[in-house]
């Protein structure tokens, strides 16, 4: 147990339609990452957040949003859903400097 | 544009024998490289990382290697167990510290007891 707990573990949802994933990190970590995982194209970074604020962002859609709120849990709304954001969604949280990040198990997203 | 690629999806190996699973990378940007353990239903798992001032870092069975004039890092693993089944990915950042992390599509490896 890597101490990241991800909520839904799994979701399916129509197109057009929108979900928020939630995460709560470690107990401690300021940073969170958001991943995605799909067939094609692997782990790919979308956002960071540290505590509270954006801190980088990757390869996110302007369909895809993020924010960290004061107990330093994340959410990840994703808007418009189409067939191809299936995927596994992925959260790690790691408490900054040199330290190493912890994935949570993931929420596999279906739309259909 | 794939900056960091595990050219074999798969490897097989017989149990007590080394598993070698490679890695190249593109960007020169990138200073510092991690291995993680991924099992079906789980997230990954960090296995062992190194700087790109080392060309080696050792931890018990896992021995990552890096060659920084040929961007090319491999991870040993001796000797392979069953448990070490799973899918591996090379990952890359331009920091210790930094975990944007760009991965690699995976490598699984299957140890055959």
């Amino acid at each position: 147990d890597s101490g990241v707990t991800q909520t839904p573990k799994h979701l399916i949802t129509a197109t057009g339609q929108r979900v928020t994933l939630r995460c709560s990190p470690r107990s401690g970590d300021l940073s969170v990452y958001w991943y995605q995982q799909s067939l094609d194209q692997g782990l790919q970074f979308l956002i960071q957040y540290y505590n509270g604020e954006e801190r980088a962002k990757g390869n996110i859609l302007e369909r895809f949003s993020a924010q960290q709120f004061p107990d330093l849990h994340s959410e990840l709304n994703l808007s418009s859903l189409e067939l191809g954001d299936s995927a596994l969604y992925f959260c790690a949280s790691s408490s900054g400097g040199n330290t190493e990040a912890f994935f949570g198990q993931g929420t596999r997203l279906t739309v259909v | 544009d794939q900056q960091v690629k595990q050219n074999s999806p798969s490897l097989s190996v017989q149990e007590g024998r080394i598993s070698i699973l490679n890695c190249d990378y593109t960007n020169s940007m990138f200073d510092y490289f991690l291995w993680y353990k991924k099992y079906p239903a789980e997230g990954p798992t960090f296995l062992i990382s190194i700087s790109s001032i080392k060309d080696k870092n050792e931890d018990g069975r896992f021995t990552v290697f890096l060659n920084k004039s040929a961007k090319h890092l491999s991870l040993h693993i001796v000797p392979s167990q069953p448990g070490d089944s799973a899918v591996y990915f090379c990952a890359a950042t331009p920091g210790a510290g930094s975990y944007q992390l760009t991965f690699g599509k995976g490598t699984k490896l299957s140890v055959i007891p």
